[in-house]
């Protein structure tokens, strides 16, 4: 595709259920990204894609959080046991290589309830 | 993470240029900047990059000092489609794998 797409939009769960969340990046990026950004502040990184292998998943809050990747493309953000904290836009983004220049998507905004 | 400084805010007058200044006095010579923007309600958009030359694209022109230690992004003729948050960051050719975002700088374009 043109650009990095994420669905859904917006997702709305109640506390305690689990939840995906989906990136298709663009099309030959073999880098992936996943970062969360709460209200009014900045982005954090949540874990990082070479291929299907995840060689960094040091930002991933907590072991409810965890990503996979297929065919060294689509990925999906699983968030298990939702909690209220969880609330906040998950961005994706995809690069050419690790050190290519990051095109992020529109973002999964998630309200836990 | 934070080898970045900005102002917090910045207003601009539509159809003047905005010059978006931004600090890196600790960046080492293996380092790039990267400028992305976050227009309300979005993800970040990049913009554009640089190691020491100054770069133009058809969205704005980098100004890198000459001791790499500030830069300036420059959007020539400023919309108000350009009101956004934007982002000054330094990223290693080596190293960590993400992008750190610091707090930005709230540009307004003014009618």
């Amino acid at each position: 595709g043109a650009g990095v797409s994420q669905s859904p939009s917006n997702k709305v769960t109640e506390k305690g259920k689990d939840v995906e969340l989906r990136c298709d990046p663009i099309s030959g990026h073999t880098a992936l990204y996943w970062y969360r950004q709460r209200l009014g502040q900045g982005l954090e990184f949540l874990i990082y894609f070479q291929g299907n292998s995840a060689p960094d998943k040091s930002g991933l809050p907590s072991d409810r959080f965890s990503a996979e990747r297929t065919g060294e493309s689509v990925s999906t953000l699983t968030i298990q046991r939702t909690q209220q904290e969880d609330s906040a836009v998950y961005l994706c983004a995809s690069s050419l290589g690790r050190m290519g220049t990051q095109y992020f998507g529109p973002g999964t905004r998630l309200l836990v309830l | 993470d934070a080898k970045t400084t900005q102002p917090t805010s910045m207003d601009c007058a539509e159809g003047r240029a905005a010059n978006l200044p931004c600090n890196h006095s600790t960046i080492s010579g293996n380092e790039y900047v990267y400028w992305y923007r976050q227009i309300h309600s979005q993800g970040p958009q990049y913009i554009i990059h640089g190691l020491k030359n100054n770069e133009t694209n058809e969205m704005a022109s980098l100004i890198i000092t000459e001791d790499r230690k500030s830069s300036t992004l420059i959007l020539p003729h400023a919309t108000l489609r350009d009101t956004a948050v934007y982002y000054c960051i330094v990223r290693p050719q080596t190293g960590a794998n993400n992008l750190f975002f610091g707090t930005g700088t709230r540009l307004t374009v003014i009618p």
